[in-house]
């Protein structure tokens, strides 16, 4: 079985201040980890995967992630917000070693104050 | 260009009305699925589709029917016997598959769902 949590529903933080967005996972399997962005009324776009080549993984937007297997975690970190971060994130994890499904955290809400 | 596509945008419907979502996908994705979005809930899966001619329940399938006649495409019919249809419908694909690594899912614009 596989589990994504998201551990805060809401963050707010000022412009130009670091981001941290917090994900835990459990995978009985070696997982496949993803952040998505989502817009207001729009799909969601990828941020950034894991892939076992590399534990700091870097995506679009100056937002990366780091992978560590000892606290199952996934936490998106940026070092400067900006206005156009603000946005609903997800953290997914998938898993091979059968059929692939993908499960979804809750989100997590990103508020930037200017 | 590849992608995934869904329609209509935004759709009306009346009470007691069954109505049809459309998601079509030209990327030769296996692997495609239905999200339900909601204020404050995240995204909780319908249905999904690892194959050709064959489907699951996801975690909220009441209410809800599919079919996946041809690997393009994947349309969910919200039924009269779904209590509270109003929400935002995501539809995903993937490559799916057995031992597949760090593929990610692609997903469409969404169609919000409405009823009057």
């Amino acid at each position: 079985a596989q589990s994504v949590t998201q551990l805060d529903s809401h963050v707010s933080v000022s412009e130009g201040t670091p981001v941290l967005l917090r994900c835990n996972y459990s995978s009985s399997y070696s997982p496949s980890l993803f952040w998505y962005v989502q817009h207001p009324n729009k799909g969601l776009q990828l941020l950034l995967k894991y892939t076992s080549a590399a534990t700091l993984v870097k995506g679009i937007n100056g937002f990366e992630a780091e992978f560590k297997k000892s606290e199952t975690s996934f936490h998106l970190t940026k070092p400067s917000a900006h206005m156009s971060d603000a946005a609903e994130y997800f953290c997914v994890v998938t898993l091979s070693g059968g059929y692939q499904k993908v499960t979804f955290g809750t989100g997590t809400k990103l508020q930037v104050i200017p | 260009d590849g992608g995934i596509t869904q329609s209509p945008k935004y759709l009306f419907r009346k009470e007691g009305q069954n109505v049809t979502l459309s998601c079509e996908q030209n990327l030769n994705h296996d692997a495609m699925y239905w999200y339900r979005q909601d204020p404050g809930q995240g995204l909780r899966l319908i249905y999904y589709s690892q194959i050709v001619n064959d489907f699951q329940k996801g975690d909220i399938a009441e209410g809800y029917s599919v079919s996946r006649e041809k690997k393009e495409s994947f349309p969910l019919t919200v039924t009269s016997a779904q209590k509270n249809p109003t929400a935002f419908y995501l539809c995903a694909s993937s490559i799916g598959g057995r031992a597949v690594m760090n593929t990610e899912a692609f997903f469409g614009q969404g169609t919000r769902l409405t009823v009057v």
